[in-house]
């Protein structure tokens, strides 16, 4: 149980375009998902906390209007990087956490992004 | 400001030794704890949580140990095998509930056959 699955699991997209990346929970509502972002050799990177239904909560520094989150539903939650530039390319991990309240979070297996 | 700091250096140790990793916390009054194992390539996966008035957790051959006044938590893997290799990620986690983990900068294990 507790599997979160992220939709594309590597994009290649041009400068200028807008990539979107799907996290899903398979098995489980999840009331909050998060999204993290992880450069080579370095940890993984809180972007924002995105709760059902409500807009998502951006960490600093973190350009709300480039990274776009919704979260429609208890089990879907989008990120579209907009107008996309080399330096955002990286590699986007999802979690959720479930909504029975534990503390744990369950991760995505990530999605690669290369902007070219 | 909140910092997490975790062995940057690989830790490289025979098949069968006992690992130990290292995470040190300061401005920090963590609630709980939790330890992550990631992959190449691959998201975190959980492994152990452990809460402020826990001195120890263990799952099979994992434990995990919380000194709050020594603000730091150790990781053991015993008995360890080749396929232990990974990287290793820390997290405490605030009483406030928001569910949001800064992670260590992790440490990654090569486990020799």
């Amino acid at each position: 149980g507790a599997v979160v699955s992220q939709h594309p699991s590597w994009v290649i997209c041009k400068s200028g375009t807008s990539v979107k990346i799907e996290c899903r929970s398979l098995d489980f509502q999840a009331t909050t998902m998060f999204w993290y972002r992880q450069f080579p050799k370095q940890s993984l990177m809180l972007m924002a906390t995105s709760n059902e239904g409500s807009k998502a909560t951006y960490e600093q520094g973190v350009e709300k209007d480039k990274f776009l989150i919704n979260h429609a539903s208890l089990t879907l939650s989008t990120l579209t990087v907009t107008s996309a530039h080399p330096e955002d390319s990286s590699f986007y991990i999802c979690s959720a956490r479930p909504r029975t309240g534990q503390e744990t979070q369950y991760f995505g297996p990530g999605t690669r992004l290369l902007v070219l | 400001s909140q910092k997490i700091e975790q062995n940057s250096e690989a830790l490289n140790i025979q098949e069968g030794k006992t690992a130990t990793l290292t995470c040190n916390y300061t401005n920090y009054s963590p609630a709980y704890l939790q330890w992550y194992r990631q992959d190449p390539g691959r998201g975190p996966v959980f492994l152990l949580l452990i809460r402020e008035n826990e001195k120890e957790k263990r799952k099979e051959r994992l434990k995990v140990t919380f000194d709050t006044t020594l603000k730091q938590s150790l990781f053991h893997i015993t008995a360890s095998q080749p396929a232990d290799s990974a990287t290793y990620l820390c997290a405490p986690v605030g009483s406030s509930n928001t569910g949001k983990l800064i992670f260590g900068q992790g440490t990654t294990l090569q486990v020799k056959p």
